[in-house]
């Protein structure tokens, strides 16, 4: 149980355009998702937290026009790169929880995006 | 502010034991979690501990917790080629579920 799943698992698009990655959580319903971000040899950077049917809310410094989220249902949450440039090239991440005492977070096996 | 603190690197030979450190600032976190990555991959859930515990073994995996000192530790039992990856601890802040990471402890296994 616990499984989230991430589309695509790696993308390499052309400067200028957008990329929509999306995290599914497949057998349970995700109160709440979140978006990492992880450059090589380095931690995850929490990008946003999204909440079902609700803004997502940024942490600092990560520009909300830039990285644009939605979280249409209690199984899908999108991020969507707009104007993609080179140096947003890097590892991409979603956690989800799904409830319950601990509130466990289950992470999706992550996105690796190229810009050129 | 809260901070999680990891050593960097950890080489140790098959069969022996492994054991990978952290500490943390948050006196009042909750749950502490370790995860594990491998090259390319997302985080697998190892296990967690609940701040009121001070121990947790799960087969070859033991956590010790010293809430005193806010050190936290991960052990591995007979440690094989196919435990070296990254291992993240972390520790759940009060709002909303946040996770705080540790830098990561690269584990290297050699035969």
């Amino acid at each position: 149980g616990a499984v989230v799943s991430q589309h695509p698992s790696w993308v390499i698009c052309k400067s200028g355009t957008s990329v929509k990655i999306e995290c599914r959580s497949l057998d349970f319903q995700a109160t709440t998702m979140f978006w990492y971000r992880q450059f090589p040899k380095q931690s995850l950077m929490l990008m946003a937290t999204s909440n079902e049917g609700s803004k997502a809310t940024y942490e600092q410094g990560v520009e909300k026009d830039k990285f644009l989220i939605n979280h249409a249902s209690l199984t899908l949450s999108t991020l969507t790169v707009t104007s993609a440039h080179p140096e947003d090239s890097s590892f991409y991440i979603c956690s989800a929880i799904g409830g319950g005492p601990t509130n466990t977070q289950y992470f999706g096996p992550g996105t690796r995006l190229t810009v050129l | 502010g809260e901070d999680v603190e990891q050593s960097l690197f950890l080489s140790v030979r098959e069969g022996d034991s492994s054991v990978i450190n952290c500490t943390y600032t948050d006196s009042s976190s909750t749950y502490l979690y370790w995860y594990k990555q491998e090259p390319g991959a997302g985080l697998q859930l190892l296990t967690y501990i609940f701040s009121n515990m001070d121990m947790k073994q799960d087969q070859r995996l033991t956590v010790l917790l010293n809430k005193k000192d806010k050190h936290l530790s991960l052990r591995i039992a007979d440690t094989q080629t196919g435990d070296s990856a990254i291992y993240f601890c972390a520790e759940r802040a009060n709002q909303g579920g946040k996770l705080i990471f540790g830098q990561g402890t690269e584990l290297s296994v050699k035969p």
